[in-house]
């Protein structure tokens, strides 16, 4: 079965430093999210994209957080500098389009840590 | 706008009990609802999903969930808890109106005691 592919699984870096998270989605899903789950709550979404554009970014803190997908698949989202807030798992997920009734489809995370 | 209440954070079971996991939630058009399940260090897994079809939904592993409209309640159920079942549980919803953006509860957190 088709999976989420993320990597690295874990991180630890220290704050003012530069991390970056590789997602590459299920062949064939044109959308894909980047979410942040703090420990204890739900997922928030980061960044939605469709295919290599940028859908929705209203929640991705700019002035530090950068995310790409330049070819419509793979995609890296980038935190500079890291800062103690930032320490969360950071999850990718991708569904076949842009639906309501859609299901996303997660891959295992990356767990940051910023000391 | 769209949200969801989980209404317990934690709930403890014995294996082969019952298991209620509550749900509510507030979108003010027709909504998708879904439960997805995450074990420790995992990603999240679909359970079920509710998507204006027939209300009451069956999903993987014996879970089932009654989309409630009067309610506004999608509670998530299962005859006999078993000690896999033990993980963090979130209710989403989603509507069209809301971008199709998906907005996740707090979780709830399953135990299962032998």
């Amino acid at each position: 079965e088709a999976e989420v592919a993320q990597s690295p699984r874990y991180k630890i870096t220290e704050k003012s430093q530069a991390v970056a998270f590789w997602c590459d989605p299920i062949s064939g899903h044109a959308t894909l999210y980047w979410y942040r789950q703090i420990l204890g709550q739900g997922p928030e979404l980061l960044v939605q994209f469709q295919d290599e554009s940028v859908v929705d970014d209203s929640q991705l803190p700019k002035d530090r957080f950068s995310a790409e997908r330049l070819k419509g698949v793979d995609s890296t989202l980038k935190i500079q500098p890291a800062e103690l807030g930032d320490s969360a798992m950071y999850l990718c997920a991708s569904s076949p389009r842009d639906s309501q009734k859609e299901t996303q489809y997660f891959g295992p995370g990356t767990r940051l840590l910023v000391l | 706008a769209q949200s969801v209440t989980q209404l317990d954070s934690h709930v403890s079971v014995s294996e082969g009990t019952p298991v209620l996991l509550r749900c509510n939630y507030s979108s003010s058009y027709s909504p998708s609802l879904f439960w997805y399940v995450q074990h420790p260090n995992k990603g999240l897994q679909l359970l079920l999903k509710y998507t204006s079809a027939a209300t009451l939904v069956k999903g993987i592993n014996g879970f089932e969930a009654e989309f409630k409209k009067s309610e506004t309640s999608f509670h998530l159920t299962k005859p006999s808890a078993h000690m896999s079942d033990a993980a963090e549980y979130f209710c989403v919803v989603s509507e069209i109106k809301a971008g199709n953006m998906r907005t996740f509860g707090g979780g709830t957190r399953l135990m299962v005691k032998p």
